[in-house]
């Protein structure tokens, strides 16, 4: 069973506010992932981090950002959430060998 | 670019077999995946290949690789309503690339009873 953790699992917001979704990883991994998948099941690779200090785009355009101060600790911030922000937001690390992805459960966010 | 195909439904009786079908581009990749994902969930490895065997197999699972194909399957033998879910097809890509693997689609598998 994989050790990481998403909070919230479901986030309902208005247009405008700021939220942070929070990622959490027990497993001492550097990398680290966050996709954003549509409500029609596709993934899109939206940030990425290979260790502390280290983050990258990934290859969907997102107005979100995220930042890497601790190794286990990987948040998702957007300043000012739009309804087009709305949708599922995975996070997952991995140990670099296999290449195996270790996902948590996703939060879910809707921007009214 | 790298790319991972596989078809987006498919459906089956309960106790049938099921097999999901995935093709990718990358000749290179060194781990070839399967996950599984169930509604309001994250993914989850199913199971997973190198890239120089052709088969592997665990309990109701069957993965076969055809490199020269570049195609890949997962067959669920004895299909029960449980795996009614979205499998997702993956590759290894190289190290030093953005992010770690590509996915497809994913399909959705419904069982019916």
């Amino acid at each position: 069973e994989a050790d990481i953790y998403q909070t919230p699992r479901y986030l309902v917001i208005g247009t405008g506010k700021k939220i942070t979704l929070e990622c959490s990883q027990t497993m001492g991994h550097d990398k680290m992932y966050w996709y954003q998948q549509d409500p029609g099941m596709e993934l899109h690779l939206i940030h990425y981090s290979y260790g502390v200090n280290s983050t990258e785009k990934g290859d969907l355009s997102s107005e979100s950002t995220v930042s890497r101060i601790r190794t286990e600790h990987f948040p998702l911030t957007l300043e000012s959430a739009r309804p087009s922000h709305t949708s599922q937001y995975l996070c997952a690390s991995s140990d670099g060998n296999t290449g195996e992805l270790f996902f948590g459960e996703g939060s879910r966010l809707t921007v009214l | 670019g790298e790319d991972v195909e596989q078809s987006l439904f498919l459906s089956v009786r309960e106790g049938d077999s099921s097999v999901i079908n995935c093709t990718y581009t990358d000749s290179s990749s060194t781990y070839l995946y399967w996950y599984k994902q169930e509604p309001g969930a994250g993914l989850q490895l199913l199971t997973y290949i190198f890239s120089n065997m052709d088969m592997k197999q665990d309990q109701r699972l069957t993965v076969l690789l055809n490199k020269k194909d570049k195609h890949l399957s997962l067959r669920i033998a004895d299909t029960q309503t449980g795996d009614s879910a979205i499998y997702f097809c993956a590759e290894s890509i190289p190290q030093g690339s953005q992010g770690n693997l590509i996915f497809g689609k994913g399909t959705k598998l419904s069982v019916k009873p």
